[in-house]
């Protein structure tokens, strides 16, 4: 299967650590979304990547979170000192293309749950 | 600003009977793209359907068909026949032209009994 892979698919960290996660998007897409879901909740946009830029990161928060897509590499999402209300779980997407989602051609991996203690 | 609206936080439904789950938007945008998918308790999103704007029939997909109503803002869900295997949340999405990002609503919990 040569979807979106993400790992971890779980992750535990205490208050004050860092979280990094994963993405791999499928092969020959270079736009990649990140999302967030909290429990009993939709998924809210976060950040949208194209290799090496940050396209729109109207959904990230102002502090602790950061996303990167290096030109070589999966595209990182980065959570610094956790705060409990940082568990959720967070999914990437990916696409061919700009709007090459608008006839469905989004794809989703299956997600990373972060627990924070 | 745009929104999506799932207003059946949760479902029922007898195995072999049809469903319709309700969806309304909300968009200034003539252009914009309608979606919805489901996410079994594994917690995977699963994509289902597209409907664009323009789109002058309403889009199917095997058991999956989309009730757009374009005047009434609505993009209803219908899963015919239900399965056992259909039990999950399920997602409205909308994109707006010239974004690259989707509007999901709150979900509605479909659960399908024998």
């Amino acid at each position: 299967n040569a979807g979106v892979m993400q790992n971890p698919r779980h992750l535990v960290r205490r208050r004050g650590q860092e979280a990094r996660l994963r993405c791999s998007p499928m092969k020959g897409h270079s736009h990649v979304y990140w999302y967030r879901q909290l429990p009993e909740e939709g998924l809210k946009f976060m950040v949208y990547l194209q290799k090496e830029n940050i396209i729109d990161e109207s959904g990230m928060p102002k502090e602790r979170f950061s996303a990167e897509f290096p030109k070589e590499g999966p595209s990182i999402l980065r959570i610094q000192q956790v705060v409990r209300g940082d568990s959720a779980a967070y999914f990437c997407a990916s696409s061919g293309s700009t709007g090459g989602f608008a006839t469905g051609e989004l794809f989703f991996g299956e997600g990373s749950r972060l627990t924070v203690l | 600003a745009q929104k999506i609206t799932q207003t059946q936080p949760g479902m029922f439904v007898q195995e072999k009977e049809a469903v319709t789950l309700d969806c309304t938007y909300d968009t200034s945008d003539p252009s914009y793209g309608l979606f919805w998918y489901k996410q079994p308790s594994s917690g995977e999103m699963i994509f289902l359907i597209y409907q664009g704007s323009y789109d002058q029939q309403n889009a199917t997909e095997g058991r999956y068909s989309l009730n757009f109503q374009k005047a009434r803002k609505s993009a209803n869900l219908v899963i015919s026949a239900s399965q056992l295997g259909d039990s999950a949340m399920y997602f409205c999405a909308m994109r707006e032209r010239n974004t690259d990002k989707l509007i999901f609503g709150t979900g509605t919990r479909l659960q399908v009994f024998p």
